[in-house]
């Protein structure tokens, strides 16, 4: 099985609205990862958690709040966003050695007000 | 640094040809590898095709086969017999043993598969 699920599959807040996106992988990954991905663009890598605790934040803006509960799930906390962060949120979960590829949840599509 | 370049923005091909995508890349690493991504409209990344930088064996999977070519760095992405679902963004990505956390994108290439 290497499936990620994400929730929900699309999201409209307004910028003073507090929303959570969440991520599950059951395949013993221990690196999990959050991605930004505009329209026509690569995916914009903004955070990875390695076996639970945070390895890498690419300077992302403190509205947006990662979270590891534990190995399984992996929540992104959203407040006081902005328009310009309209745009598809990628989870995906990779193994822990350079030679393995990342599998990708479907994506959240989140449009701010 | 690791770097990957996909030079080609567009490409349109017949619906039953074969049709080569572009991927080279920079890196100092000598353990790495390579990975190419289809994204189609629904927004979803499914992984495609996997090559080791030790493999000495191009990757094939299914209609998908990568031509590895290690000394000029490139790793371009065969799809064989299109056929109009392969009309997607295509991805080509990389990850070394130093900082094996990040995977490395390449801006991708819209391929259109005409009837």
């Amino acid at each position: 099985d290497t499936e990620v699920t994400q929730t929900p599959k699309h999201l409209v807040m307004g910028m003073t609205n507090k929303k959570s996106l969440k991520c599950e992988q059951h395949m013993g990954h221990r690196a999990m990862y959050w991605y930004k991905q505009k329209a026509k663009k690569p995916p914009e890598l903004m955070f990875v958690y390695s076996y639970e605790k945070l390895s890498i934040n690419e300077s992302v803006p403190s509205r947006f709040s990662p979270e590891c509960p534990n190995s399984s799930l992996l929540n992104l906390h959203l407040h006081a966003l902005q328009p310009e962060d309209s745009a598809l949120y990628l989870c995906a979960s990779s193994p822990y050695n350079e030679l393995d590829t990342q599998y990708f949840g479907p994506g959240t599509r989140l449009t701010v007000l | 640094a690791q770097k990957i370049t996909q030079t080609q923005p567009g490409m349109f091909v017949q619906e039953k040809e074969a049709v080569t995508l572009d991927c080279t890349y920079d890196t100092s690493d000598q353990s790495y590898g390579l990975f190419w991504y289809k994204q189609p409209s629904s927004g979803e990344m499914i992984f495609l095709i996997y090559q080791g930088s030790y493999d000495e064996q191009n990757a094939t999977e299914g209609r998908y086969s990568l031509n590895f070519q290690k000394a000029r760095k490139s790793a371009n992405l065969v799809i064989s017999a299109s056929q109009l679902g392969d009309s997607a963004m295509y991805f080509c990505a990389m990850r070394g043993r130093y900082n094996f956390n990040k995977f490395y994108f390449g801006s991708g290439t819209k391929l259109n598969v005409k009837p």
